[in-house]
C-alpha cells in the first residue's frame, strides 16, 4: 500500500506570492492533517480535515487555509507569503477522526522556502 | 501546549536496549500516550501508543506506570538508524469546534544517538 505522498517536495516562492501545497493520504483514509516545522517552534498543527470537513484547526493566520476533497486528498494554500513561512510542511492520513486512538501516517513534507 | 515532558538527548549503545523516559502528570483517564520519532527532515513515523496497558509491537515497547504520569519507551536492540528525534505525546482528543479530533501537540522530544 502506498504511502502518503505530498507534492512538491520542494518549493521557492518569494515574498507577497500565493502557493498551494497538495496532499494525497494513503488509501481507505478520511483524516488527513497539515502540520508545519520550523527550527525555532517545532512542529506545530495546522488544521485537520475529515470527510471534507475542517475538524480542527491551529494558531495560525488567516493566510493559511485548507480543503479536503472526496477522495481524501487535501490542499492547503498560504496567500501573502512572509519570510516566516519557510518551514517544513507535513501531512499526516489517519483512517478516521475520533476519541479513540488512531495512529497517523505522516508524508516526506514539502520544504518551501520563501526569499 | 505539550502536555508531556522528556530529556532533551540521551545516548545509547548499539546494541543495548534504549529506554526513553515520559512525564505526564497531567493526563486525563481517556488520554492515550503515543509514541513518534523522526530522523533529520524526514516525516515522523508511528511507533507506539498505549492507554493503561503495556504494549508490545514488532518496533518497540511501550512501559506506563500504574499512575498513568509517566511511562517509557524501550528499544530492545538499538541500531544506528535507530538515532532521531523521539516525541512522546499525550493526545487531546477533544478539538476546537468540540468534536473529535487527530490533533497531535508536539513537545521538543529526545534526541537519541545511538553509538557504535
Amino acid at each position: 500500500k502506498a504511502g502518503v505522498t505530498q507534492t512538491p517536495r520542494y518549493l521557492i516562492k518569494t515574498r507577497g506570492q500565493q502557493v498551494t501545497l497538495s496532499c494525497s493520504p494513503i488509501s481507505g483514509h478520511r483524516s488527513v492533517s497539515w502540520y508545519q516545522q520550523t527550527p525555532g517552534q517545532g512542529l506545530q498543527f495546522l488544521f485537520e480535515y475529515f470527510s471534507e470537513t475542517q475538524r480542527n484547526k491551529g494558531n495560525f493566520p488567516g493566510r493559511f487555509s485548507g480543503r479536503q476533497f472526496s477522495n481524501s486528498r487535501s490542499e492547503m494554500n498560504v496567500s501573502t507569503l512572509e519570510l516566516g513561512d519557510s518551514a517544513l510542511y507535513l501531512c499526516a492520513s489517519s483512517l478516521t477522526s475520533g476519541t479513540g486512538a488512531y495512529e497517523q501516517y505522516f508524508g516526506p513534507g514539502t520544504r518551501l522556502t520563501v526569499t | 501546549d505539550a502536555k508531556t515532558t522528556q530529556p532533551p538527548s540521551m545516548d545509547c549503545a548499539e546494541g543495548r536496549a534504549a529506554n526513553l523516559p515520559c512525564n505526564h502528570s497531567t493526563i486525563s483517564g481517556n488520554e492515550y500516550v503515543y509514541w513518534y520519532r523522526q530522523i533529520h527532515s524526514q516525516g515522523p513515523q508511528y511507533i507506539i501508543h498505549g492507554l493503561k496497558n503495556n504494549e508490545t509491537n514488532e518496533m518497540a515497547s511501550l512501559i506506563i506506570t500504574e499512575d498513568r504520569k509517566s511511562s517509557t519507551l524501550i528499544l530492545p536492540h538499538a541500531t544506528l538508524r535507530d538515532t532521531a528525534v523521539y516525541y512522546c505525546i499525550v493526545r487531546d482528543p477533544l478539538g476546537l469546534y468540540g468534536g473529535a479530533t487527530n490533533k497531535l501537540i508536539f513537545g521538543t522530544g529526545t534526541l537519541l544517538a545511538v553509538q557504535p
